[in-house]
């Protein structure tokens, strides 16, 4: 069975960059037909895409977020990882990592997610 | 960017009861379709992808249908375990940006 899990630091400080890994069990990252991806969700509030990523290393971010955002993945570790710069309170949030079924060349739904990470923007 | 715009925000609804929620799109999303389900404090869950296609595993109660612009989930007859929160999202765009609707609260009448 596919699981995610997240790590990283729970707490960055504002401008600062966070960083988090999504380390995939169960299955291999390096397989077709699927992106890997970040989602956020601010307390209380709803889902944001943020961005996802081939195993080829080919990536799509949210145009609000790509000037900040920056994926990777690393096949050898089965794991792909998010750094976000000049952070804020606004980026205080629930990240979810997520695979991400193709259909047609693009990218569609998530599922399975991992748990989520809890990140906290403070000083 | 395609909004996503669901209704009502909350839906107050008797265990054995159908519910139905309404996920409209700002143009058309084909049936680019997916819809989620979020318990308090645990990840969103994929009950259905391509507008009306259940998820592995998903009861049959679950049934989602509509095309272009405007979509229904429905729980035939709520269970205990449906208390929830459920987001629509759009999967139509290139190059993609995957969004979501703001959710609709299932809770106990």
């Amino acid at each position: 069975q596919l699981q995610l899990q997240e790590s990283g630091p729970g707490l960055v400080k504002p401008s600062e960059t966070l960083s988090l890994t999504c380390t995939v069990s169960g299955g291999s990252i390096s397989i077709s037909s699927y992106h890997w991806g970040w989602i956020r969700q601010p307390p209380g509030k709803g889902l944001e895409w943020i961005g996802s990523i081939y195993y080829s290393g080919s990536t799509y971010y949210n145009p609000s977020l790509q000037s900040r955002a920056t994926i990777s993945v690393d096949t050898s570790k089965n794991h792909f990882s998010l750094r976000m710069t000049s952070v804020t309170a606004a980026d205080t949030a629930v990240y979810y990592c997520a695979r991400i079924s193709m259909i047609l060349m693009t990218i569609g739904w998530f599922d399975p997610w991992g748990q989520g990470t809890l990140v906290t923007v403070s000083s | 960017e395609i909004v996503m715009t669901q209704s009502p925000a909350t839906l107050s609804v008797s265990p054995g009861e159908r519910a139905t929620l309404s996920c409209r799109a700002s143009q058309s999303v084909s049936s680019n379709l997916a819809w989620y389900q979020q318990k308090p404090g645990q990840a969103p869950r994929l009950l259905i992808y391509g507008a009306s296609t259940r998820a592995t595993g998903i009861p049959a109660r679950f049934s989602g249908s509509g095309s272009g612009t405007e979509f229904t989930l429905t729980i035939s007859s709520l269970q205990s375990e449906d208390f929830a929160v459920y987001y629509c999202q759009q999967y139509n765009n290139w190059p993609p940006l995957l969004t979501f609707g703001g959710g609709t609260k299932v809770e106990i009448k």
